[in-house]
């Protein structure tokens, strides 16, 4: 099974930062790596597919990168309702396997 | 619009079974694979299940494997997924998703069903 390592686990920023959350697959998956952003006590939204393909509706301040097993989320100027858990997920192999997550948090 | 909503979930006893469904509506139901997901409280996401759009192919995570069963109605727009045999572990919020796309994604997803599995 694919396995996927996200990092940081968390982190703390202020509005108007970047910020870069790493996600790194047990082995080559392509493209096929997706982002998910999740707030409290709500289903995940899909923001990237494709490691690079922004989601419909998806500001495009979400920007998604890499190949292969290494893989970027970028948020450029963190806006207010921004701060939540991020997933990514990669669809190469069932079992399609998440990171185990990464909190941006307010500083 | 595009909705999927998940019923079924409640307490349940270990080694007990609970039957999840989750209800189409918005789109041709049967033009998609669909997969569950599940979320432990206050743990990350767990991919559990998919079927494809005739339900001719199926698959599990390890975790779930030989207890649980996906399946689906597509004269009723409606997925399932049987879990047997239920442990502590499997407490959770399972959500349904839709995915789409040659780059396979997961677009839209249910609200969720809470299984607690406790005696």
């Amino acid at each position: 099974d694919i396995q996927l390592t996200q990092s940081p686990s968390s982190l703390s920023a202020s509005v108007g930062d970047s910020v870069t959350i790493t996600c790194r697959a047990s082995q080559s998956i392509d493209s096929y790596l997706n982002w998910y952003q999740q707030k409290p006590g709500k289903a995940p939204k899909l923001l990237i597919y494709g490691a690079s393909g922004l989601q419909r509706w998806v500001p495009s301040r979400f920007a998604g990168s890499g190949s292969g097993a290494d893989f970027t989320l970028t948020i450029n100027s963190l806006q207010p309702e921004d701060f939540a858990t991020y997933y990514c997920q990669q669809s190469h192999t069932a079992p399609y396997s998440f990171g185990q997550g990464t909190k941006v948090e307010i500083k | 619009q595009v909705q999927l909503v998940e019923s079924g979930g409640g307490l349940v006893k270990p080694g007990g079974s609970l039957r999840l469904s989750c209800a189409a509506s918005g789109f041709t139901f049967s033009d998609y694979y669909i997969h569950w997901i599940r979320q432990a409280p206050g743990k990350g996401l767990e991919w559990v299940s998919y079927i494809s759009k005739r339900g001719d192919t199926i698959a599990y995570a390890d975790s779930v494997k030989g207890r649980f069963t996906i399946s689906r109605d597509n004269a009723k727009n409606s997925l399932f997924l049987q879990m047997n045999s239920l442990r502590g572990e499997d407490t959770a919020v399972y959500y349904c998703a839709r995915e789409i796309g040659y780059q396979p994604r997961l677009d839209f997803w249910g609200q969720g069903a809470l299984v607690t599995v406790s005696s």
